[in-house]
C-alpha cells in the first residue's frame, strides 16, 4: 500500500539536544513537506522540497534542518537552536503544489 | 497580505446540518482544499475547489465564491464520528503556491 510514515509517533528529547524526525513516502510524490502544529493555530511551514537535493525554507525554519538526498525521504532535525520545539510536527506529501496533500501520522515531540 | 478565517468552534446535534465558513485574502487564487482532522492525527483531504459553485461529495458539500473570498464546508446527516477540526488551505501564489492554513475549526457533535 502507498502512503507516507513518520516515526516515531511519541518522542521525548532533553533541552539542548539535536532530535531527527523521520519521513518516508512510496507514492513516488515529488514534493514534500514538514509542518508544525500549535494548538488552536493552523499548520506552519518548516520546509518544503520540490525535487531531490533542492528545498526552500517555509515561514517558521529557524532552528530546523533538512535534507532531501532521496525522492522517498524528507527527514527533520529539530536543533538546539529552536526556542520552543515542544510540538506536534507534520510531514506531507504531494504529487505537485496544487494537488491534494497526503500526510503522515505525525510526531508528538516533548522536549523537558 | 495573506489570511485565512475560519471560527474557532462550532457545536452541532447528531442528525443535523451544519456549514463551516472560510473566508480568504489572497493576492492570487488557485483553489481552495478542506481538510478533516480528529485531535491527534493527521489531517485527511476532503475537498477542493477551483471554480464558483457547490460540489457535494456524500454528506459533505463545499462551496467556493471567488469574487467574495469566500468558501463553506457544509456537512448533513451529522455522526458522533464528525467532531473534528476542519481546515481550510489556499495555496499562496506569492510563495510557489505552498499552502496557507486556517486555524481550523473544532466541530463538537451532541447526542
Amino acid at each position: 500500500d502507498g502512503g507516507i510514515t513518520q516515526s516515531p509517533k511519541y518522542l521525548f528529547r532533553k533541552e539542548g539536544q539535536n532530535v531527527t524526525l523521520s519521513c518516508e513516502q512510496n507514492l513516488n510524490h515529488d514534493a514534500m513537506y514538514w509542518y508544525r502544529q500549535d494548538p488552536g493555530q493552523g499548520l506552519r511551514l518548516i520546509y518544503y522540497s520540490q525535487i531531490v537535493n533542492d528545498f526552500q525554507k517555509g515561514d517558521i525554519a529557524e532552528g530546523y534542518s533538512v535534507s532531501r538526498e532521496k525522492k522517498e525521504s524528507f527527514p527533520l532535525t529539530v536543533t538546539s537552536a529552536q526556542k520552543n520545539p515542544t510540538a506536534f510536527y507534520l510531514c506531507a506529501s504531494s504529487d505537485r503544489e496544487d494537488t491534494e496533500a497526503f500526510f503522515g501520522q505525525g510526531t508528538r515531540l516533548t522536549v523537558v | 497580505g495573506q489570511n485565512i478565517d475560519q471560527p474557532t468552534e462550532m457545536t452541532a446535534t447528531e442528525g443535523a446540518i451544519v456549514q463551516i465558513n472560510c473566508t480568504y485574502q489572497t493576492s492570487g487564487f488557485n483553489g481552495l482544499f478542506w481538510y478533516q482532522q480528529h485531535a491527534g492525527e493527521a489531517p485527511t483531504f476532503l475537498s477542493y475547489n477551483v471554480l464558483d459553485g457547490l460540489e457535494e461529495k456524500g454528506r459533505f458539500s463545499s462551496f467556493l465564491s471567488r469574487s467574495k473570498g469566500y468558501s463553506y464546508l457544509l456537512l448533513k446527516e451529522l455522526q458522533m464520528k464528525d467532531s473534528a477540526s476542519y481546515l481550510c488551505a489556499v495555496p499562496d501564489m506569492d510563495s510557489n503556491y505552498q499552502l496557507i492554513w486556517g486555524a481550523g475549526t473544532k466541530l463538537i457533535i451532541k447526542p
